[in-house]
């Protein structure tokens, strides 16, 4: 099986601006959950969507936010970007076996460096 | 909400020392931990994993135990090399909200 997959792998911007990040899962896999990671401060957990809906949302502001497609890919979105959004975004997918918590693959990461 | 905590943030060890990683977590409905690596430049990787219902589960080098009454589990690594030196993450998860809460990580890293 292919694994997670994540596009692009860099990525510069300005302040200001919008960024659009994509996750292709693994197959079969439903839930995309997104994090952000700088140095020094670990996984910062964004949302996490399963099935079209977020079914889990961290303590990030308005400005991230993200959709999940019917094929389970999915996009988040950073708008009137500032210069702490930079970091390398990560998103993870998992089966969603009903009632259990699964394993979170994760895919390779875009760095996003705001300037 | 649940919280877990990691220590050391840094661990240095021997190249062959055994080295420990410390996790608590505050809700005692989490029955769920895994653990990752995470190389440098690399992606987080599952290394191990335990549910509620064992105390130890053990591959190879690696182990891992959970105390469910005083709420801690541990990461083990035995006869340490230097492939090991990256940083490990715990998390802990309810089934009920699938959702993983982070520790902060900690750097290990394996002196020659």
């Amino acid at each position: 099986k292919a694994g997670v997959t994540q596009t692009p792998r860099y990525l510069i911007k300005t302040r200001g601006q919008q960024v659009t990040l994509s996750c292709s899962p693994i197959s079969g896999h439903r839930s995309v959950s997104w994090y952000q990671q700088t140095p020094g401060q670990g996984l910062q957990f964004l949302f996490e969507y399963f099935s079209e809906t977020q079914r889990n949302k961290g303590n990030f502001p308005g400005r991230f936010s993200g959709r999940q497609f019917s094929n389970s890919r999915s996009e988040m979105n950073v708008s009137t970007l500032e210069l702490g959004d930079s970091a390398l975004y990560l998103c993870a997918s998992s089966f969603n076996t009903v009632g259990v918590t699964d394993t979170q693959y994760f895919g390779p990461g875009t760095r996003l460096t705001v300037l | 909400g649940e919280n877990v905590e990691q220590h050391p943030s840094t661990l240095s060890v021997q190249e062959g020392d055994s080295a420990v990683i410390k996790c608590t977590y505050s809700d005692s409905a989490s029955n769920y931990f895994p653990w990752y690596k995470q190389e440098l430049g690399k992606r987080p990787q599952l290394i191990i994993d335990i549910r509620s219902n064992v105390g130890e589960k053990k591959d190879q080098r690696i182990a891992v135990t959970l105390n469910k009454t005083a709420k801690h589990f541990s990461l083990h690594i035995t006869e340490t090399q230097p492939e090991d030196s990256a940083v490990y993450f715990c998390a802990a998860s309810m089934d009920s909200n699938y959702q993983l809460i982070w520790g902060a990580g900690t750097k290990l890293i394996i002196k020659p």
